[in-house]
């Protein structure tokens, strides 16, 4: 089962919005709306910051948002800020996965 | 709060076994799906296995399969991994996590190190 595609690096200025596309295909991404955006700063575990395409866990802020279009989804991240810099993981289920990653985006802020 | 406490990695050699232990506080397992993620370098994130909260059905990803066994005892509130026939791919830092929704994992521990290596 190959790895949802993530763009290796992305870059913004504070206050700036950013998208990172996580493409997939009609098997996994495509197929079911069990699409998850993970952050992890170095050196620690993983947050779920949004799930079933679009929902935010309660103390997420308002700023990540998800959504999905095809076998392609997106995370925005609205007025971008310092702490905002980290790494960041999509997940989407699959039957034969059952659960795949993409690669990993380094979200990096100017 | 709820809280997941791995323990068990080490260093083993190539077609050595290890069992990976997953502590809960805050919650109990028996109410839970749990799984394993692991993390490499090079590979970034990678299912490895799973549990539904009644413990009715178990996943595999594809390349564990046949290798690994996923289980929990409720009375200690406790997940396991079993992991057998072990290659040096195989070395990476296990996390277990708990679900929170289908596959979406709300509760992570810090994170257990194999390394397999003679």
């Amino acid at each position: 089962q190959s790895a949802l595609t993530q763009p290796a690096s992305v870059s913004g200025s504070p206050g700036q919005s950013i998208t990172i596309s996580c493409t997939g295909t009609s098997s996994d991404v495509g197929a079911y709306n069990f699409v998850s955006w993970f952050q992890q700063y170095p050196g620690k575990a993983p947050k779920l910051m949004i799930f079933d395409v679009s929902v935010r866990p309660s103390g997420v802020s308002s700023r990540f948002s998800g959504s999905k279009f095809d076998n392609s989804a997106s995370l925005t991240i609205s007025g971008l800020q310092a702490e905002d810099e980290a790494d960041y993981y999509c997940s989407s289920y699959t039957p034969s996965g059952p659960l795949i990653f993409g690669g990993g985006t380094k979200l990096t802020v100017l | 709060q709820r809280q997941l406490v791995e323990s068990g990695g080490g260093v083993v050699q190539p077609g050595g076994s290890l069992r990976l232990s997953c502590a809960a506080s805050g919650f109990a397992l028996s109410t839970s799906g749990m799984h394993w993620v692991r993390q490499t370098p090079g590979k970034g994130l990678q299912y490895v296995a799973g549990m539904d909260y009644d413990g009715g059905r178990t996943y595999y990803a594809e390349s564990m399969e046949g290798r690994v066994t996923i289980s929990r005892d409720t009375s200690k509130n406790t997940l396991y991994l079993q992991m057998n026939s072990l290659r040096g791919d195989d070395t990476a830092l296990y996390y277990c996590a708990r679900d929170a929704k289908y596959f979406s994992f709300d509760v992570w521990g810090q994170g257990t190190m194999v390394t397999v290596s003679s």
